[in-house]
Parts: C-alpha cells; structure tokens; sequence
C-alpha cells in the first residue's frame, strides 16, 4: 500500500542545517510531486515546497527561497529537505506529502495530498 | 506572495450548516482544496478541485467556488466534525502554494 516514511526527530542548534528525508512506498515514485509542509506548535500548516519526482523541477515559497533545498533519488524513490540557517522559529513538525503529476496520470478521483507522512519533529534550541 | 485569507473559528450548533470561507486573488485561477485536521493526526482532504469529494468522503461536505472566494460548507454538523479546516492553492503565476490560515470549527 502507499506509505510516505519520514526520517526521525531531530534537535538542532541555530544557525545549523538539516536534513530530512522521504521515503515512499507502494505507487510509480515518478508519477507523483512531493510537497513539504510544516506546522510549528499550535499554528498553522505552512507550505514550504514542491519537487517533481520525474525531472526534479522545484518551487519553493518566497520566505525559505536561498535556504531550502529539495532533491530526490528515483533509485530509492526518497525526495530530501535540506533548511539551512536554522532559527527558533523553524521549530515545527515536517511533514512530506504527493500530489498527482496530472500531465501523466488521468482519473476521476486523483487529487492532491492524499497520503502524508508521518510527520518529522524538529526542535531548533540553543 | 501568495496568500490565503480564512476566518480563525466558525461556530454552529450540531445539526446546522456550517460555512467557512477562503479568499486570495490566486483563486480566480486555480483550484482550491480544503483540508480537515484534528490534534495530533496529519490533514485529510475533504474536497479537492473546489468542490469534489474524495471517495468515502461523506456527502456533508461540499464545496463551491466563484472568483476569488471559496467556501466549504458543511451540512447538518456533527460533534465529530470539531477540527481545524484548511484551504490550499497554488497560485499559477510562480507555482507558489499556500495554505490559509486556518479555522476552528466548533460544534456546541
């Protein structure tokens, strides 16, 4: 079945970077985009990001624009977040999560952040 | 930037219709989908290209949309609909997604 494994919690100093990973399961890892979304404690969901699996083109929101990067391995169909720069204000859950490549895939029920991972917590604290 | 405008809580009494709205100038363009969130569980999509229901979806949930407003709407509410209710879109012009800000749904 679909599963989007995510990478543990992590604790990190400010001013250092991280790295988080994605590991899906069970579809065609091509066929689908990967977007990141975050959630710092007691606000809202935070869109970060999105990598096509297929050819590896990115977006990314303005405020991470020069300290976010996304990748990802077709091999193993795991897609990476790195955040550098690190602050207080990173701290949140990660989560990673698909949307259908509609120029590849047709269907009347394909629809956008399906499946999620489980969430990633990171804590940013001196 | 991208943004999405939502009210903070919207509160109905169980069995009312329950409406929450989303705005941003983006939604002209794209088509928005609404996330349910409850404590501690990630988000579940309740309606997808502005007013289409995932499979096994229940028929409470419906969704409409007209320029730049959205609107979920949920019908003869329920205890159990008590959650955080997101839209999201990604405006076309620089593929910059976004979430509103969220709402509270409280049903008492």
């Amino acid at each position: 079945q679909v599963q989007l494994v995510q990478s543990g919690a992590e604790v990190k100093k400010p001013g250092a970077s991280l790295r988080l990973s994605c590991a899906t399961f069970g579809y065609t890892f091509s066929h689908y985009f990967i977007h990141w979304v975050r959630q710092a404690p007691g606000k809202g969901l935070e869109w970060m990001g999105i990598i096509n699996s297929n050819d590896g083109t990115k977006a990314f929101a303005q405020k991470f624009q020069g300290r976010i990067t996304l990748t990802r391995d077709s091999s193993t169909s795991t897609v990476y977040m790195d955040l550098s720069g690190l602050g207080s204000d990173d701290t949140a859950l990660y989560f990673c999560t698909r949307e259908p490549d509609y120029k590849i895939l047709t269907g009347e029920f394909l629809y956008p952040f399906d499946y999620w991972g489980q969430g990633t917590p990171v804590t940013v604290s001196s | 930037s991208h943004e999405l405008t939502q009210p903070p809580s919207v509160s109905v009494s169980p069995g009312q219709t329950a409406r929450i709205t989303c705005s941003g100038d983006a939604l002209s363009k794209r088509f928005v989908s609404w996330y349910q969130q409850t404590p501690g569980q990630a988000p579940v999509v309740v309606i997808f290209e502005d007013n289409k229901r995932p499979p096994g979806m229940s028929q409470r949930f419906s969704g409409s949309a007209s320029g730049t407003l959205a609107t979920l709407i949920i019908s003869t509410t329920q205890v159990e609909d008590e959650a955080d209710y997101y839209c999201f879109s990604i405006d076309v012009n620089n593929e910059q997604g976004a979430f509103g800000g969220g709402t509270r749904l409280t049903v008492l």
